[in-house]
């Protein structure tokens, strides 16, 4: 079975530093994806960026990067330039093809807060 | 506005009394599921649906029954709710074109279980 783990339960970041989440997983699968979702306290679910196993080079949304490591199973997310906005729920989370097709396996979670 | 609406947003009740908790979207998603957030587990599957008629197993589907009668609709059915049932429940769709959509949630449903 599929499983994510994120290591880090609290993460703290003072306003315009820069922060990176961890996440590792573990899959015998080769197709798959992986996603950070934040969730703010209004405790909407919203994605902050996607990556895809066949994709080599690392996914980027504005502030928000990935450095995603196949051979290693990780799969971190760093923030730059954080700010008041970015404190949050942040949960990584897998999705295969194949039979475990619309099997979603998601993370502990990491809380992240910003200090202005 | 295209999005994912759950009924009711926050509800207490009593063990054994059987309850439904609505899931609707408006963007003609192929694809559904339920999952149940409780602290320090994360989010985990319930339930899920590749399409009209067709429903599969999550991760925790033990005390939860589904069904997908329309395209925008999947409720989840508590036939008799326990205290371990008491969590965090949300509702997602997405299109079925790629297996690695982006799931569009709903606002989440408070369940208490006493």
């Amino acid at each position: 079975a599929q499983t994510v783990t994120q290591s880090q339960p609290e993460m703290s970041v003072q306003e315009a530093e820069t922060v990176t989440l961890s996440c590792t997983y573990d899959t015998s699968e080769s197709d798959y994806y992986l996603f950070w979702y934040k969730q703010p306290p209004s405790r909407q679910m919203i994605l902050v960026i996607r990556q895809e196993a066949y994709k080599q080079q690392n996914a980027t949304e504005n502030r928000f990067s990935v450095n995603f490591q196949k051979a290693a199973k990780s799969f971190s997310l760093k923030i730059s330039d954080s700010q008041l906005g970015d404190a949050a729920m942040y949960f990584c989370a897998y999705v295969a093809g194949g039979t475990s097709y619309g099997k979603l396996t998601f993370g502990q979670g990491t809380i992240l807060t910003v200090h202005p | 506005e295209a999005q994912v609406t759950q009924n009711p947003r926050y509800l207490i009740t009593v063990t054994g009394k059987k309850l439904t908790v609505t899931c609707s979207q408006n963007m003609n998603h192929e694809y559904m599921s339920w999952y149940r957030q409780d602290p320090g587990l994360g989010l985990r599957q319930i339930y899920y649906s590749m399409n009209v008629e067709v429903t599969d197993k999550g991760d925790v589907p033990e005390g939860y029954k589904v069904s997908r009668k329309e395209k925008r609709n999947f409720p989840l059915i508590l036939e008799s709710p326990s205290p371990n049932q008491t969590s965090l429940y949300f509702c997602a769709s997405s299109p079925r074109t790629e297996f690695g959509n982006e799931q569009f949630f709903g606002p989440g449903t408070r369940l208490t279980v006493l």
